[in-house]
């Protein structure tokens, strides 16, 4: 495996689901990051970690929970969602999570959908 | 508040040249980048913009002016295989990435 991965890429879960995203890079990198993407809106960052520490949270619904085990591996543990939070959610990697020239690495993302 | 903007969809068409615009407001400036994203799969990068003037890498180009908060990517020589969204994202002065929404470019034959 190469780059950033996740899985699952598709996810459909009802609101009163529990459920988990999880992304895998094999880059080497110190800097992780989760975003949301909606149809025709920015990318939302939810969640950077930085050495497998949380440093930055974006005012997230408690009903998302990031877990950073180890540098290479993150992810997105989700409970009672709402349908608004349907969306592609992309991780990504960075060789640190601050500096200019700070080009991110995005796995392929995850399509959720909640009913 | 932060502000990037750009076009939401282009057309062009094969062969031909195009040139998608990015204008930002943000907290401080420390670099632009260009991502290409095909529809279902992840942003990768293009290029980074740091000084003013003109980015050229193949047939995609990049350009900055920083005093005009304005930048635009240029792509010659169109394929069918560039159709794809391209996201625009500035770096603030905290050294965070502001994203714009995106341009979807659609290419016709």
């Amino acid at each position: 495996e190469t780059g950033v991965t996740q899985t699952p890429r598709h996810l459909v879960m009802g609101m009163t689901n529990k459920k988990s995203l999880k992304c895998e890079q094999h880059l080497g990198h110190n800097a992780m990051y989760w975003y949301k993407q909606s149809a025709k809106k920015p990318l939302e960052l939810m969640f950077v970690y930085s050495l497998e520490e949380r440093v930055e949270n974006n005012s997230v619904p408690s009903r998302f929970s990031p877990e950073c085990p180890n540098s290479s591996h993150l992810f997105l543990h989700l409970h009672t969602l709402q349908p608004e939070d349907s969306a592609l959610y992309l991780c990504a990697s960075s060789q640190d999570s601050s500096g200019a020239y700070n080009e991110q690495f995005f796995g392929p993302g995850t399509r959720l959908t909640v009913l | 508040g932060q502000n990037i903007d750009q076009p939401t969809e282009m057309t062009a068409t094969e062969g031909a040249i195009v040139q998608i615009n990015c204008t930002y407001q943000t907290s401080g400036f420390n670099g632009l980048f260009w991502y290409q994203q095909h529809a279902g799969e992840a942003p990768t990068f293009l290029s980074y913009n740091v000084l003013d003037g003109l980015e050229e890498k193949g047939r995609f180009s990049s350009f900055l002016s920083r005093s005009k908060g304005y930048s635009y990517l240029l792509l010659k020589e169109l394929q069918m295989k560039d159709s794809a969204s391209y996201l625009c994202a500035v770096v603030d002065s905290n050294y965070q990435l502001i994203w714009g929404a995106g341009t979807k470019l659609i290419i016709k034959p």
